[in-house]
């Protein structure tokens, strides 16, 4: 079974611009989460999409949002980028089914803002 | 907030000796405890998690000890090898029917030698 895949690997943008990052879950998983990975922070939770819908967030700016597709792949939008989102984005799949779900992490996109 | 706290930031073991990392959480309400193994250029991976029910899990060379009282769980790698060089990050999770976010340590780099 193939594991969750994320597209581009690596992406350099300037200040100012938005940036949108791909996520495929692995088959059969619902749920997708996103986390932000930065040496200083550590990794932190963005948001999770379940059927479509955003059902938790972290506290991340408005400018960080995502979206997912009816066959469960994930988008997730930074806007009016900053010098301070370089960091690795991990998306994270899991099946979403009752009790606590083992997530599955892709390799990450690693975003450079200039 | 620091929600889990990791200790130590990074460690060096030798070969055949055993690796020891601590966390302990603040919030009662969690209640599934998953440790991931990241390597340089991947995405975290899975290695081994608990529940509150239990004081002890173990895998192969790698247990959970858990002390629910303390709020305090760690990770042994016994028999560490070189392969075992990684960044590890505890983390905890509370089940309440959407509970796909994960609060992470801040992380351990193991470095075995030889």
């Amino acid at each position: 079974k193939a594991g969750v895949t994320q597209t581009p690997r690596y992406l350099i943008k300037t200040r100012g611009q938005q940036v949108t990052l791909s996520c495929s879950p692995i088959s059969g998983h619902r749920s997708v989460s996103w986390y932000q990975q930065t040496p200083g922070q550590g990794l932190q939770f963005l948001f999770e999409y379940f059927s479509e819908t955003q059902r938790n967030k972290g506290n991340f700016p408005g400018r960080f949002s995502g979206r997912q597709f009816s066959n469960s792949r994930s988008e997730m939008n930074v806007s009016t980028l900053e010098l301070g989102d370089s960091a690795l984005y991990l998306c994270a799949s899991s099946l979403a089914g009752r009790g606590p779900n083992e997530q599955f992490f892709g390799p990450g996109t690693r975003l450079t803002v200039l | 907030q620091q929600q889990v706290k990791q200790s130590p930031q990074s460690l060096i073991v030798q070969k055949g000796g055993i690796s020891i990392i601590n966390c302990a959480y603040e919030n009662t309400a969690f209640d599934y405890f998953p440790w991931y193994q990241q390597f340089p250029g991947k995405g975290p991976a899975l290695l081994i998690a608990i529940r509150p029910d239990v004081s002890e899990k173990k895998e192969g060379r790698f247990t959970i000890s858990f002390n629910k009282s303390a709020k305090q769980f760690s990770l042994h790698i016994m028999d560490s090898q070189p392969g075992d060089s990684a960044t590890y990050f505890c983390a905890a999770s509370s089940y309440t029917g959407t509970a796909s976010k994960l609060t992470f340590g801040t992380g351990t780099r193991l470095q075995v030698t030889l």
